[in-house]
């Protein structure tokens, strides 16, 4: 089946700008994450959903960062006022997870990443 | 604050050897950890989870193991290829949390 697709698959934008990007999970999976990936070093966590709602967005820098997922399958992040330091890859996650029952995370399946670049 | 390092940052070999690579974890706590690979410009794939209930998990030429109480894992490679040329990542989910945390992963490089 499709994997995690991620729109668009490079973007660039000037400092200032507002950019969108798109995230489709896997059919059926329930929990979707984003994650930020700066050259040469390790994704970092900015949000989880589980279903419609944002279950942990503890990792959002700072509120020029937003994240919807209103249906519970398709999501967006949303970044107002980008800045320079802005500049990464932005991947996007999903998995199965049996929420609320209280059992460990399922493997998380990631797309191919938006590569953003701020000028 | 759970900090993932993974050592080395990048290794080189020559096709055909058996390799380890190294991730270590601060805190014990963790519901699971993952390793991934990631290949140039693209996203992460999953290799190997292992929960924390467990001690290791194989698949095909690859071994994960976990020690939670001395905050370790180990990816095994046997008999490495070219085509396993790429960057490994380990992850670690806190308890409580659905999200990762990354090291920064070793470059492998495997010689023909």
């Amino acid at each position: 089946g499709a994997g995690v697709s991620q729109t668009p698959s490079n973007k660039v934008t000037e400092k200032g700008k507002y950019v969108e990007l798109r995230c489709d999970p896997i059919s059926g999976h329930t929990a979707l994450y984003w994650y930020r990936q700066s050259l040469g070093q390790g994704p970092e966590f900015l949000i989880y959903f589980q279903g419609t709602g944002a279950a942990d967005d503890s990792g959002l820098p700072n509120d020029r960062f937003f994240a919807v997922r209103p249906e519970g399958s398709v999501s967006t992040l949303k970044i107002q006022r980008t800045e320079r330091g802005d500049s990464a890859v932005y991947l996007c996650a999903s998995s199965l997870n049996p929420h609320g029952t209280g059992g460990p995370p399922e493997t998380q399946y990631f797309g191919p990443g938006t590569r953003l670049l701020v000028l | 604050k759970q900090e993932v390092t993974q050592i080395p940052a990048a290794l080189s070999v020559p096709e055909g050897e058996n390799l380890v690579l190294n991730c270590s974890f601060t805190d014990s706590a963790i519901y699971n950890l993952q390793w991934f690979r990631q290949d140039p410009g693209k996203g992460l794939t999953s290799l190997l989870l292992i929960q924390s209930s467990q001690r290791e998990q194989t698949s095909g030429r690859l071994n994960a193991s976990l020690d939670k109480s001395s905050g370790r894992s180990t990816l095994y490679i046997a008999a490495s290829q070219p085509g396993d040329s790429a960057t490994y990542l380990c992850a670690v989910s806190p308890p409580g949390t659905y999200k990762y945390i990354f090291g920064t992963g070793t470059r492998l490089k495997v010689l023909a």
